[in-house]
């Protein structure tokens, strides 16, 4: 069975401090690995997407990933209260670009 | 402007009637898909569909059925609806093909729920 796992949280953290998110996956084929962020009644948004090991940044995003650990993690700095949502890891694994597997999500609160 | 759009966002109705959700990207995708999501928000595709031709059925009863009239629009059509399908369902596109353009736009969602 091709899992990917998430601790579903909640994930609680003060305004300003580092928020880090943690997913791992089953498949040891995965090609690439996607982070959304979904606000409550509201449709998932990608947020970052990664397809080689290391970092990637975009703006206060870092996605690191990690294909030997089979690890994918998301870190939020300077969080803010508009951060607060569900964030879902996202994998396609060997089989191609057509199907992707989401975890379940980890709720994040930021208080300010 | 929309990206991704379906209509109805909303659909009430009772056991055993057909109902059919509409799905629209204009982003010039090759590849849609229908996504379930349940009470405890898991996301779990259903069909993927590129060029309009179907690409993965993740196991779905046989009641519910896709279509794509073209690559543009997919379409939910649901039979004999039961209480277990009340859930919230998404339509996403993505720019298809390879894993590495997979990133995938979602439409609003219509939340469906069976009485």
């Amino acid at each position: 069975q091709k899992e990917v796992e998430q601790n579903s949280g909640p994930l609680s953290v003060p305004e300003g401090a580092i928020a880090s998110l943690n997913c791992t996956y089953s498949d040891r084929g995965s090609q690439s690995f996607f982070w959304y962020r979904q606000y409550s009644g509201k449709s998932p948004e990608l947020i970052m997407s990664i397809y080689s090991n290391g970092d990637k940044e975009d703006g206060r995003f870092t996605a690191q990933l990690n294909k030997a650990s089979q690890y994918v993690s998301l870190l939020i700095r300077d969080s803010q209260p508009s951060d607060s949502a569900t964030y879902l890891c996202a994998v396609n694994p060997d089989t191609g670009g057509f199907k992707t597997i989401f975890g379940a999500g980890t709720r994040l609160f930021v208080k300010a | 402007d929309t990206a991704v759009s379906q209509t109805p966002k909303y659909l009430v109705t009772q056991m055993g009637n057909d109902k059919s959700i509409k799905c629209e990207q204009n982003l010039g995708h090759d590849t849609m898909y229908w996504y379930k999501q349940d009470s405890k928000k898991f996301l779990k595709i259903m069909f993927s569909y590129n060029n309009k031709e179907l690409i993965i059925n993740e196991t779905v009863p046989n009641r519910f059925s896709p279509k794509s009239p073209d690559k543009a629009h997919l379409n939910l059509h649901i039979n004999s609806l039961e209480l277990g399908d009340s859930a919230v369902y998404f339509c996403a596109s993505s720019q298809g093909g390879l894993a590495v353009y997979n990133e995938q736009f979602f439409g609003p969602g219509t939340r469906l729920t069976v009485l």
